[in-house]
């Protein structure tokens, strides 16, 4: 049981936006800023979106971060089929102590 | 820009003792950053061990806390996990990453990692 809560999957046809949401609470998302990473299978996570909303260098404007209360998002615009891939958002929890992510949500491009 | 990269062992037996290494490079690992270690379970999601400073100070998940030392070598630019009484469930590929953080953890993310190292617990 992941202390974020994401989709287990979404997904949406090329061209399109989907959006993933994470669900968490007030001593995560609340507190802090949240983070989104891309894993394709096999390989290491990359970062994709840091501080709600922040893209890294290098990565794509299609991706967009957003939070709101206890909640945050990741929105994929103009979907491609490269982006078929697990996604995992992120905060530190002060409750915790830790760092914690989400269960991951994989993207279907249809 | 930094590059980590995992070593050790990838097979051990139940109640053995897991060690990996993350040797880091083009950077310094007394550069003000924290390093962390990130494991992921076959199919399954990304799991937070702890983290450490150069100075040695830790901070461990609690669900791992137990069983987990983390150590670093300023001179070797590198830091090393422990894990101790590994089960089957320990099966995973586990991950070294550098922090960037601010505000205690109200900014506080991975953005460097290393390709991961399967460890078998059999």
């Amino acid at each position: 049981q992941s202390v974020l809560t994401q989709p287990p999957s979404v997904s949406g046809t090329p061209g399109h936006m989907v959006t993933i949401s994470c669900s968490g609470s007030s001593s995560n998302i609340v507190s802090n800023t949240v983070n989104w990473y891309q894993q394709v299978p096999g390989t290491a996570p990359r970062l994709l979106i840091y501080h709600n909303d922040q893209r890294p260098s290098g990565v794509p404007d299609r991706f967009s971060g957003s939070k709101s209360g206890t909640s945050a998002s990741l929105a994929i615009g103009a979907l491609q089929s490269e982006d078929e891939t697990d996604y995992y958002c992120a905060a530190w929890d002060n409750g915790l102590n830790a760092y914690v992510f989400g269960g991951g949500t994989k993207v279907t491009v249809l | 820009q930094p590059q980590l990269q995992e070593s050790g062992p990838g097979l051990l037996k139940p109640s053995g003792t897991l060690s990996l290494t993350c040797i880091v490079s083009y950077v310094s690992i007394s550069s003000g950053n924290w390093w962390s270690w990130v494991r992921q379970a076959p199919g399954k999601g990304l799991e937070w061990i702890g983290e450490i400073y150069h100075s040695g100070i830790t901070n461990y998940s609690p669900s791992l806390k137990s069983r987990v030392t983390m150590s670093i070598d300023t001179s070797k630019n590198e830091f090393s996990l422990r894990l101790d009484s590994v089960t089957a469930a320990d099966t995973a590929v586990y991950y070294c990453a550098r922090v960037t953080a601010s505000g205690g953890g109200w900014m506080y993310y991975f953005d460097y990692w290393g390709q991961g190292a399967l460890v078998t617990v059999s």
